[in-house]
């Protein structure tokens, strides 16, 4: 069963400092690995995409990692901001076999508060 | 930009009511979603349409129906609402290969009482 597990649940860090959260995957056959933003109350938004041969991508602030061996991500925040306040949620894709194409398997995202 | 509208923000429905939610998106995209999202589960997936008048369940499609007339519109069904329905709805859309991923759209909060 395709599996996505993400840690922590929660996390509070003070303005400034940087946080990482981490994403461990069992999904096959791996098409691609997304972190996506969700503020409360509102759709997610996607802040990178990587594929098996990509190690890492950044995004301004936000960089994401990709050990495909181990099936492991993280999202590296640098800096934090207020407005980092959201839910990041890890999505892995399978490749699909039906017209529909890849098959999204969500995590239940770490939800980050950042405080004065 | 692409633009997934979700016609609600917010409903309160009754138990045993039709419920209708809508999703309109503006950049000609085969695929669209229906999740449902609920504390401590994450997104799952209810149903999916890869062309007009197509649908796929997803992984919890019972109690809902699904309608894609046009390609721009995929409207999510409860025939009879329930108080387990009660949930945070999204509906995405994306392209065939989806290599630029999904767009969702703000999210309905459907209570039903």
């Amino acid at each position: 069963k395709n599996q996505v597990e993400q840690s922590p649940q929660s996390l509070i860090i003070l303005e400034g400092k940087n946080c990482t959260l981490q994403c461990n995957y069992t999904v096959s056959p791996f098409s691609n690995l997304r972190w996506y933003k969700q503020d409360t109350g509102r759709g997610p938004v996607s802040l990178t995409i990587m594929t098996f041969s990509e190690n890492t991508k950044s995004n301004g602030r936000y960089t994401a990692t990709l050990d495909a061996d181990t099936k492991q991500s993280s999202l590296h925040i640098t800096a934090s901001q207020l407005s980092d306040s959201a839910s990041y949620i890890c999505v892995v894709s399978a490749k699909g076999i039906t017209g529909g194409g890849n098959k999204l398997t969500f995590g239940t995202g770490t939800q980050l508060k950042v405080e004065l | 930009d692409v633009k997934v509208t979700q016609s609600s923000r917010y409903l309160v429905k009754r138990t045993g009511e039709k419920v209708f939610l809508e999703c309109v998106q503006d950049m000609d995209h085969e695929n669209m979603f229906w999740y449902r999202q609920d504390p401590g589960l994450g997104l799952r997936l209810i149903y999916f349409s890869y062309d007009v008048k197509m649908k796929e369940k997803g992984d919890i499609p019972e109690g809902y129906s699904v309608s894609r007339e046009k390609k721009e519109r995929f409207s999510l069904i409860l025939e009879s609402a329930s108080t387990n329905q009660t949930s945070m709805y999204l509906c995405a859309s994306s392209s065939p290969a989806a290599v630029y991923g999904y767009t969702f759209g703000s999210g309905t909060r459907l209570t039903v009482v």
